[in-house]
């Protein structure tokens, strides 16, 4: 079964609002990732977060792994119709090169 | 630099059949990987491989085989296609565990 697990499945967001999906592990990763896919296209890498407590930031997409590296999140501020897609958050479970992914979170934005 | 290319992009196949899905990367990346996407169910491992000559099995590897004969390439066979195979199938490549996978645009397979 899933080993990482996210949450909401659903995001209905209006434009201009923030919002943040959550990541959440059964075990310690080394690392996460996340990807995101636009409605019928592929995943694309975003980010790879590494250390405890990590903060990164893409313009308005702000990541962070959690202290004991068990949970990630993704924090949108300011949502544009850009943003709709599927964000997927990814651990190497049980050890790397196989990538366990999420459900993922989809996005809507009602403008 | 084409990245990873999968072909067809498009399948159906009858119960039964067999086909080779086609996986190529020009990036030259040691590690490669198969997913399956269903709706709710995200990207599941279906088989990888860390180099030529070495593949392993994933999350859910059954009714599936593959080989890694060339660094370039990673085929997937579907011995005796079942309806529950339909799905969209994913392969990705990476240089390693402190990068991002590259995804190929996905093979939509349909089995009636």
């Amino acid at each position: 079964g899933q080993q990482v697990m996210q949450i909401p499945q659903y995001q209905h967001v209006q434009e201009g609002e923030d919002f943040t999906t959550y990541c959440n592990s059964s075990t310690t990763l080394s690392n996460i990732q996340w990807y995101k896919q636009r409605p019928g296209g592929h995943p694309v890498f975003l980010i790879q977060l590494v250390k405890s407590g990590e903060v990164k930031k893409q313009k308005r997409l702000t990541f962070q792994f959690g202290e004991a590296k068990k949970n990630s999140s993704l924090h949108i501020t300011a949502t544009q119709t850009t943003d709709v897609g599927t964000y997927f958050c990814a651990g190497p479970i049980p050890i790397a090169y196989k990538l366990s992914f999420g459900a993922g979170t989809t996005v809507t934005v009602r403008a | 630099n084409a990245g990873v290319t999968q072909t067809p992009k498009f399948q159906v196949l009858k119960t039964g059949q067999s086909m080779t899905l086609q996986c190529a990367q020009d990036m030259n990346h040691e590690y490669m990987s198969w997913y399956r996407q269903d709706p709710g169910m995200g990207l599941r491992l279906i088989h990888y491989s860390v180099g030529a000559g070495i593949t392993d099995q994933g999350e859910v590897p059954n009714g599936y085989n593959v080989s890694r004969s060339t660094t370039e390439d990673f085929p997937l066979r579907l011995l005796s296609a079942a309806p529950s195979q339909t799905s969209v199938y994913f392969c990705a490549s990476t240089n390693g565990p402190n990068y991002g996978y590259t995804f190929g645009s996905g093979t939509r397979l349909t089995v009636v």
